[in-house]
């Protein structure tokens, strides 16, 4: 969805190095979400955020942290890279309608992790 | 805490034949029921999705169905085409919750 934009699309790093995430929506929505996809395993949930000031974990947030800078920017970052968080990183948003959710998903960045 | 599995891995069919993918979930509090369709260097995008107070929800040549009883739903794709190749997810939300559980994919090959 052209409403939700990551970068870098691709990345390849060193072990140990910090690296950025970068994820901005149009969409005027408040939650925004950052999920890793890896074969076989579908998408988990690392960390997400329901305002500027809401910020939460997911099932394996362990290695990561983020950073809500606006409502339209979420950031995520790894502090000291590690070959085993080599995946696909989604960023999403949702919009809230009643007890209902949607969620949108960024293009993905791939991270290779050496 | 909720556990979604998701069958088959894979699935070849030939242009013109239907589909169909199969999910479980563990949680009975469980209330949406997306699913997800990915294309090759996309993000996924929804295509369907039901309520937990609905049987049945057909869209086009796309419909899903749901048995709470059993705690499981399908995915339904009839007159298979080959833009329909993909890797289709379904997911699982409990009330409440906010959180998606995603199932394992599905990568769906559809030959001409």
């Amino acid at each position: 969805d052209a409403d939700v934009t990551q970068t870098p699309r691709n990345r390849i790093t060193k072990t140990g190095k910090r690296i950025m995430l970068e994820c901005s929506q149009t969409k005027g929505h408040d939650r925004m979400y950052w999920y890793r996809q890896d074969p076989g395993l579908g998408l988990r949930l690392i960390y997400y955020s329901f305002d500027v000031k809401d910020i939460n974990k997911g099932e394996i947030s362990d290695g990561y942290s983020v950073s809500r800078q606006a409502q339209a920017k979420f950031s995520l970052s790894l502090e000291s890279a590690i070959p085993n968080q080599t995946a696909l990183y989604f960023c999403a948003t949702s919009d809230h309608e009643g007890s209902w959710e949607t969620q949108y998903f960024g293009p993905g960045t791939r991270l290779l992790v050496l | 805490g909720e556990n979604v599995e998701q069958h088959p891995s894979t699935l070849s069919v030939q242009e013109g034949d239907s589909a169909v993918i199969k999910c479980t979930y563990s949680d009975s509090a469980s209330n949406y029921f997306p699913w997800y369709k990915q294309e090759l260097g996309k993000g996924p995008q929804l295509i369907i999705d039901i309520r937990s107070n609905v049987g049945e929800k057909k869209d086009q040549r796309i419909a899903v169905t749901l048995n709470k009883t059993a705690k499981h739903f399908s995915l339904h794709i009839t007159e298979t085409q080959p833009e329909d190749s993909a890797v289709y997810f379904c997911a699982v939300l409990r009330g409440g919750t906010y959180k998606y559980i995603f199932g394992t994919g599905t990568r769906l090959k559809v030959l001409a």
